[in-house]
């Protein structure tokens, strides 16, 4: 079965400051979609960023990156310039090509933003 | 504008009250899902439909019933609802095909749904 490990419960990073989110998963799958979402505390569900396996080059939305390593099987996001309203919980997703592609969810890692 | 709709927003209820959260799309997807959220442990499938009438569980299915009868709903049933379903709720939905260029795969969410059962 598929998993998605966030492995920092909370991170903190200073304004305008650079901040990475670590994201591992497990499958023995080929061809996946891996997503990042933010949940501020409005609690909305936003994608930020995505990216499909098969693409070798980093997704990138302005100032969020990812830095996916397949073989690794890691998928991290990184904020740069971060903003107050960066402040959010962020969820790592992976799902699955096909027909049942579940979107199953890491743990989540809660980011806080100093000014 | 294109959305997911949940209704209620927020629900107290008590143990064996049957109840319904509702789920609306205006997108034409022939996928959705409903989700709980609970503190340390992200975001669980209860149930999913790939399109009317066709229905299949999630990771979390006890508890739980849905129903696909149009593309647009798929409401979530709770027959006899107990403490232990106290959660956050998410419906969500998307296109279904490959490729991320047109948005296929890419599930939209709902506000979600606050359930307290008493």
């Amino acid at each position: 079965a598929q998993t998605v490990t966030q492995s920092q419960p909370e991170m903190s990073v200073q304004e305008a400051e650079t901040v990475t989110l670590s994201c591992t998963y497990d499958t023995s799958e080929s061809d996946y979609y891996l997503f990042w979402y933010k949940q501020p505390p409005s609690r909305q569900m936003i994608l930020v960023i995505r990216q499909e396996a098969y693409k070798q080059q980093n997704a990138t939305e302005n100032r969020f990156s990812v830095n996916f390593q397949k073989a690794a099987k890691s998928f991290s996001l990184k904020i740069s310039d971060s903003q107050l309203g960066d402040a959010a919980m962020y969820f790592c997703a992976y799902r699955r090509k096909g027909s049942q592609g579940n979107l199953i969810f890491g743990k989540g890692t809660k980011l806080s933003v100093k000014p | 504008e294109a959305q997911v709709t949940q209704n209620p927003r927020y629900l107290i209820t008590v143990t064996g009250k049957k109840l319904t959260v509702t789920c609306s799309q205006n997108m034409n997807h022939e996928y959705m899902s409903w989700y709980r959220q609970d503190p340390g442990l992200g975001l669980r499938q209860i149930y999913y439909s790939m399109n009317v009438e066709v229905t299949d569980k999630g990771d979390v299915p006890e508890g739980y019933k849905v129903s696909r009868k149009e593309k647009r709903n798929f409401p979530l049933i709770l027959e006899s609802p107990s403490p232990n379903q106290t959660s956050l709720y998410f419906c969500a939905s998307s296109l279904w095909g490959t490729g991320t260029a047109s948005g296929a795969n890419v599930l939209t969410f709902g506000a979600g749904s606050r359930l307290t059962v008493l």
